[in-house]
């Protein structure tokens, strides 16, 4: 079975502060996704990548940077945390063999910034 | 622009059969998925269809139209775990999912 670990459940952080949303997957899967679940909203992608050391910017980059220094780890960094990133933050990762590979998700990190 | 409807809830009986509609306007097609997720947790994949009719899997069916850009989720027999949220997330021209926000589906003894 594919697994999916997000490093924390729930996060409390305070504006201005770095955070570091850590994901390892464990299934040699080459792409990894960051996405944010905010309530009566879609999933919205924050970053995703295809390959080690390579990232591409979703539809909601602005104020996060992610790196992706091993094949099975991906971070999510809030360089300066604001209230308006309080939200549910989920993981994902893909086998890149066919386009139409399902994802695999985390079970989520709640981060709230007070 | 892009767009994925669902409803926002949907309640149904224990034992009933519920359909969970979905209706897309994307830029491009290259398959729609089903997820389901339960509270505080991580969504599953449940379907995948990318041509039209029917394609059933157990209790659960998943349906797609795409002259419509339409698809649903049957749901038979329902079971009190089928309590979740329904996720419909489309496949555009490039590769990227787009997402609905989530139908969920309350079940009732």
């Amino acid at each position: 079975d594919v697994k999916v670990t997000q490093s924390s459940r729930y996060l409390v952080k305070r504006t201005g502060e770095k955070v570091f949303l850590e994901c390892v997957q464990d299934m040699d899967h080459e792409n990894m996704f960051w996405y944010r679940q905010d309530p009566g909203l879609g999933l919205r992608l924050i970053y995703f990548s295809y390959d080690v050391k390579m990232k591409e910017k979703g539809d909601i980059p602005e104020g996060y940077s992610v790196s992706r220094e091993k094949k099975e780890r991906f971070s999510l960094i809030l360089e300066s945390a604001s209230t308006n990133q309080t939200s549910m933050y989920l993981c994902a990762s893909s086998s890149a063999t066919a386009h139409n590979s399902p994802l695999h998700f985390g079970n989520g990190t709640r981060l709230t910034v007070t | 622009g892009q767009n994925i409807d669902q409803p926002t809830e949907m309640t149904a009986t224990e034992g009933a059969i519920v359909q969970i509609n979905c209706t897309y306007q994307t830029s491009g097609f290259n398959g729609l998925f089903w997820y389901q997720q339960h509270a505080g947790e991580a969504p599953t994949f449940l379907s995948y269809n990318v041509l039209d009719g029917l394609e059933e899997k157990g209790r659960f069916s998943s349906f797609l139209s795409r002259s419509k850009g339409y698809s649903y989720l049957l749901l038979k027999e329902l079971q009190m775990k089928d309590s979740a949220s329904y996720l419909c997330a489309v496949m555009d021209s490039n590769y990227q999912l787009i997402w609905g926000a989530g139908t969920k589906l309350i079940i009732k003894p």
